[in-house]
């Protein structure tokens, strides 16, 4: 069982559409979560930490359920530019960084 | 800006023949990682420094070494390239207590 696992899509959707991505871990001891978008061929870049009382940015919510051991990722409104890998990130402390494969997303005009 | 920067960009090696991929930062911080990534699969940790505190992970094969000079530079070393390694290597920094890692542009290895 990999140890961050996500649905690798693709997710096909249309500009305004509301797009949620999953996203569960195995390892308990993970203390910290993140989201990082990956453009094609491009380098990861953060877009958001996680927050055990979930937190949102503009068109962006992530939530975390320790007890599932489950986060997920909420895009509103999706914009073209939204269209891009979405990689998951667990990190156990001592810089252990874990992640998901990621989940594609396409926004179609 | 301040940034991470990898040379070379592209690299093409030959099977066997010992590689180098070069990453340095100006950000400052005192971790940095390197990770291979395959494609359409997750980036994989293959080690980190914490300062001059090298920390390798369990399954990363022998033939990857590195080298932190200083602060600002660190090196991948492949001993001797298998076709298997092709790949993107990512190079990353973070500061410690921050958990926010910022990527290099990466480097594709090529191997014939």
């Amino acid at each position: 069982r990999k140890e961050v696992e996500q649905d690798p899509g693709p997710f096909n959707v249309p500009e305004g559409a509301t797009v949620a991505f999953n996203c569960t871990y195995s390892n308990s001891a993970s203390q910290s979560f993140f989201w990082y978008r990956q453009d094609c061929r491009k380098e990861p870049k953060l877009l958001m930490s996680v927050y055990s009382s979930g937190n949102e940015d503009g068109r962006f919510t992530a939530q975390l359920n320790r007890a599932s051991q489950y986060i997920s990722l909420l895009i509103r409104d999706s914009k073209l530019s939204d269209s891009a890998t979405y990689l998951c990130v667990a990190d156990t402390g001592g810089f252990k960084t874990i992640f998901g494969a990621g989940t594609r997303l396409f926004v179609k005009a | 800006d301040a940034m991470v920067i990898q040379n070379p960009r592209y690299q093409v090696t030959q099977f066997g023949k010992p590689v180098t991929l070069s990453c340095s930062q100006t950000l400052n911080h005192n971790v940095m990682y390197w990770y291979q990534q395959k494609s359409s699969q997750a980036p994989k940790l293959l080690f980190h420094y914490y300062d001059k505190d090298f920390n390798n992970e369990a399954d990363t094969p022998d033939n990857f070494q590195s080298r932190r000079p200083n602060t600002s530079f660190c090196f991948l070393d492949i001993r001797s390239p298998g076709l298997g390694d092709a790949a993107m290597y990512l190079c990353a920094t973070s500061e410690q207590g921050e958990n926010e890692q910022y990527f290099g542009p990466g480097t594709r290895l090529t191997v014939t």
